[in-house]
């Protein structure tokens, strides 16, 4: 099982629409989350951190789900911009795996007219 | 300014040949990390470093070493028993648990 898991997509929406991305983690010694945008060709950026209490920065939302081991991403109205590829990414803290930052494969996002 | 420079940008490498990536950061971060990317894929981890002097394989280690004696600086060398090594690499430092910061990469290219 691969220690961080997404749904690749292909996610294609028009423009406006509310968009769900999840990704599931399976070491339980996880201990930070967070949401990165790669656009073709570039390194990643920074989307968001997530929190336990869940998090919201203007149409984006992230939440934590500890017990079932996954977070997610919601974006709401949709703008062109907004097409890139969305990575989950989980820190490791515990054991001999200490500091590992593990990334999932990445959700392609297509936002059309 | 503060960053993360890679270089170069582009490399061009002979069958064969050992080459190394350049990271440099001036964030004072302690932990730095080395990904590879390949076309279509996601981010998988080569090694990465929490600490001068100390370093640890990450999922796909093999044909890669590193090297970690400055804090401010991580180099890649991708070795001749690495198979495969066309890809895009990229370098990352961050602070304890929080985000990481990632250079502009290094497209390797084996001609």
């Amino acid at each position: 099982r691969k220690e961080v898991e997404q749904d690749p997509g292909p996610f294609n929406v028009p423009e406006g629409a509310t968009v769900a991305f999840n990704c599931t983690y399976s070491n339980s010694a996880s201990q930070s989350f967070f949401w990165y945008r790669q656009d073709c060709r570039k390194e990643p950026k920074l989307l968001m951190s997530v929190y336990s209490s869940g998090n919201e920065d203007g149409r984006f939302t992230a939440q934590l789900n500890r017990a079932s081991q996954y977070i997610s991403l919601l974006i709401r109205d949709s703008k062109l911009s907004d097409s890139a590829t969305y990575l989950c990414v989980v820190n490791l803290y515990g054991g001999t795996s200490y500091g590992k930052l593990t990334f999932g494969q990445g959700t392609i996002l297509t936002v059309h007219p | 300014d503060g960053g993360i420079t890679q270089s170069p940008k582009y490399l061009f490498r002979k069958e064969g040949q050992n080459v190394t990536l350049s990271c440099e950061q001036n964030l004072n971060h302690d932990a730095m990390y080395w990904y590879r990317q390949d076309p279509g894929q996601g981010l998988r981890l080569i090694y990465y470093s929490q600490i001068v002097n100390d370093f640890q394989k990450g999922d796909i280690a093999e044909g890669y070493s590193v090297s970690r004696e400055k804090k401010e600086s991580f180099p890649l060398t991708v070795t001749s028993a690495q198979k495969n090594p066309t890809a895009f690499y990229l370098c990352a430092s961050s602070i304890d648990s929080a985000e990481a910061f990632f250079g502009q990469g290094t497209r390797l290219t084996v001609v």
